[in-house]
């Protein structure tokens, strides 16, 4: 099956400095990429995706990049604020698949004010 | 996107009781998931809630601990049955939305602690 790594495990940062937060997966088939971000207490939002017919996708201050052939993928947020600090996980999924997602193993990300 | 509601929001229980756990969704959705988080880690998923069949669990969970139904398009409930401490976790509820995407939307998680 899927099996998707997530790096790092922990991520400090100044507050307006840039954040990265890589995940590579396994199977090829793969072709669906969610972002959620996990605040403390509650339950993972989606904050973007991305498909495999797509190279990168941005949303304001937060952007994914995808490169199939290296098979891996990146978020990546500008401009941190204290307000993104929170566990971010990326998923991988087969959308035509029974649409289970294989999650990584998540990032802590601090913003340091 | 999709709201989903769970109850109870937290529990504590006693070793060798059951709990078991509401998920409503908002929207028509065409898949509903049940996933553990256990305090720091990762979510795992424990079974594909189907309507109106038995769920479809993943390696190392089975039904007679945690039996799942989903009686119609919205709703579902997850129990945790004989538990032992073991089971203190977040239990999560997830859906994907008829129509929609084939993303997953979250609920906010049972958070149950078993003594």
């Amino acid at each position: 099956g899927e099996n998707v790594e997530q790096h790092p495990s922990t991520l400090s940062v100044q507050e307006g400095d840039s954040a990265v937060i890589k995940c590579t997966y396994s199977d090829s088939a793969s072709n669906y990429f969610p972002w959620y971000k996990q605040e403390l207490g509650k339950g993972p939002q989606l904050i973007i995706d991305i498909r495999s017919n797509v190279g990168e996708k941005k949303d304001q201050r937060i952007a994914v990049t995808l490169n199939k052939t290296a098979k891996h993928f990146s978020l990546h947020i500008t401009e941190t604020q204290p307000e993104d600090s929170a566990v971010y996980f990326c998923a991988a999924s087969i959308s035509t698949s029974g649409n289970q997602f294989y999650f990584g193993t998540g990032t802590s990300l601090t913003v340091i004010p | 996107s999709a709201v989903i509601s769970q109850k109870p929001s937290r529990d504590i229980c006693q070793r060798g009781t059951s709990l078991t756990i509401q998920c409503q969704v908002d929207s028509q959705v065409t898949m509903m998931f049940w996933y553990r988080q256990q305090p720091g880690q990762s979510l795992t998923l424990i079974a594909t809630a189907n309507q109106g069949s038995e769920a479809t669990y993943e390696s190392g969970f089975v039904i007679d601990k945690f039996p799942i139904s989903r009686p119609n398009l919205t709703f579902s409930t997850l129990t945790v049955s004989n538990m032992s401490p073991e089971d203190s976790s977040i239990y999560l509820c997830s859906a994907s939305i008829a129509g929609g995407p084939e993303t997953q939307y979250f609920g906010p998680g049972t958070r149950l602690l078993v003594l």
